[in-house]
């Protein structure tokens, strides 16, 4: 069954504490992985697109990387305003689709 | 400018009623969606259009249609609302569903907060 699994559901941070989230993806015919934050109240706003195994992309303090089964991005030294729920998104063949993952919740303590 | 806009942004509603969410995009992308996310956040396609066309039409009850009247447009009406339908529903945009996957990356709109009393 196609399925994108993001963990973990939530995480706790101090200021400066850098972390990892996960992105685990069973699809076949992979067309891209895509990250996006979501604010409370708002629609989610685009960060990345990865395609190829061993493609990473940086913004700021977040940097996302892929590989053929998962994807993580990873957060160093994060600043409260990073607080946020991260959301991943795979786009496959099959039938065009993009499915998202229930999300992680971040919360980044000052 | 917004380039992703919905209206309303909230609709309260009693059951068994009709009501229609506007959606707008003015990035001049071909691709549009509706997606549903519900109380526990989960973010699920429910339809896609590709230049007017209807390309992704998921499990969802034939209460809900899609009117997609140009590809900057594309509204969803939703017959006899039900409780289950309470939810909020987000439009996005992408460049083009069938090319690569650069071209794949969703612009969201504000979402419309759905509540059915």
């Amino acid at each position: 069954e196609d399925q994108v699994t993001q963990s973990p559901e939530a995480l706790r941070l101090q200021e400066g504490e850098s972390s990892s989230l996960n992105c685990s993806y069973t699809v076949s015919g992979l067309r891209g992985l895509f990250w996006y934050r979501q604010d409370p109240g708002k629609g989610p706003e685009f960060l990345f697109t990865l395609y190829s195994a061993g493609e990473e992309k940086e913004k700021e303090r977040l940097k996302a990387t892929l590989t053929k089964k998962e994807s993580f991005l990873h957060i160093t030294a994060p600043k409260p305003e990073d607080s946020a729920t991260y959301l991943c998104a795979v786009h496959y063949t099959g039938g065009f689709k993009t499915i998202f993952g229930a999300g992680t919740r971040l919360f980044v303590k000052a | 400018d917004t380039a992703v806009s919905q209206t309303p942004k909230y609709l309260v509603t009693q059951m068994g009623n009709d009501k229609s969410i506007k959606c707008e995009q003015n990035l001049g992308h071909d691709t549009m969606y509706w997606y549903k996310q519900d109380s526990k956040k989960f973010l699920k396609i429910m339809f896609s259009y590709n230049n007017k066309e209807l390309i992704i039409n998921e499990t969802v009850p034939n209460r809900f249609s899609p009117k997609s009247p140009d590809k900057a447009h594309l509204n969803l009406h939703i017959n006899s609302l039900e409780l289950g339908d309470s939810a909020v529903y987000f439009c996005a945009s992408s460049q083009d569903i069938y090319a690569g996957h650069s071209y794949n990356e969703q612009f969201f709109g504000p979402g419309t907060r759905l509540t059915v009393l």
